[in-house]
């Protein structure tokens, strides 16, 4: 079955360190990738998504994340965090010609201390 | 920017009641998805919804509960007979039909089962 891990469940980070998150999935076809922010009291917003061709991927709010096939990996990079940041992280994965049903990690909370 | 809106924010039930969540989609998506999210666990999916029929149901979503679209606008969420476990916080999203496109999300239903 279809799965995704997410390594850190609760990252403390101070003002401008570099983040990166891990997300690996398990799945042997092609996938759509897809990391969701959820800021305290809100929605779930995209930050980011691949769904082919350059790997490297750039979203809002200067996140960026690298699919590398070979790894089952999507991790999220940012160079520089903000207090702002202050969010939980979710990484989630859809089988390309599927319903779009999304699975997902089970969540990084990124606590950024000004 | 068009959101999805979910109704109502919380609702507290007792047990073995039925509870109707509602949720309108953004107004020319085709794909309608249900998901939930127990405290301190992941976002697991529910359901998907496309042209007036279920595409795909997770084993969660059993008997007891039951997706609809009654009038081309609201997609409802319907739990007959609630129980404790169903205590969570439920996630309405949908997404475009051209190509690959991203789910957008609600704001969510805390539903309380006492």
């Amino acid at each position: 079955a279809q799965s995704v891990s997410q390594h850190n469940h609760h990252v403390i980070l101070s003002e401008a360190a570099s983040l990166e998150l891990g997300c690996n999935y398990s799945y042997g076809g092609t996938v759509n990738l897809f990391w969701y922010v959820q800021y305290p009291g809100q929605h779930l917003q995209l930050l980011l998504k691949y769904f082919s061709g350059d790997p490297l991927v750039k979203g809002i709010k200067g996140f960026e994340a690298e699919f590398i096939k070979s790894k089952f990996s999507f991790n999220l990079r940012k160079p520089s965090v903000q207090w702002s940041d202050t969010a939980e992280y979710f990484c989630a994965v859809s089988r390309v010609s599927n319903t779009g049903k999304l699975i997902f990690g089970q969540g990084t909370t990124l606590q950024v201390k000004p | 920017e068009p959101e999805v809106t979910q109704t109502p924010s919380h609702q507290v039930t007792q047990m073995g009641q039925e509870v109707i969540l509602r949720c309108v989609p953004i107004s020319n998506h085709l794909y309608f998805y249900w998901y939930r999210q127990i405290l301190g666990q992941k976002v697991e999916f529910l359901v998907s919804f496309y042209n007036n029929e279920i595409s795909e149901k997770s084993e969660i979503f059993d008997d007891q509960f039951s997706v609809e679209r009654p009038d081309g606008s609201n997609f409802t969420l319907k739990i007959r007979s609630t129980k404790l476990e169903d205590s969570a916080m439920y996630f309405c999203a949908s997404r475009g039909g051209a190509g690959n496109q991203p789910q957008h999300f609600g704001d969510g239903t805390r539903l309380s089962i006492l």
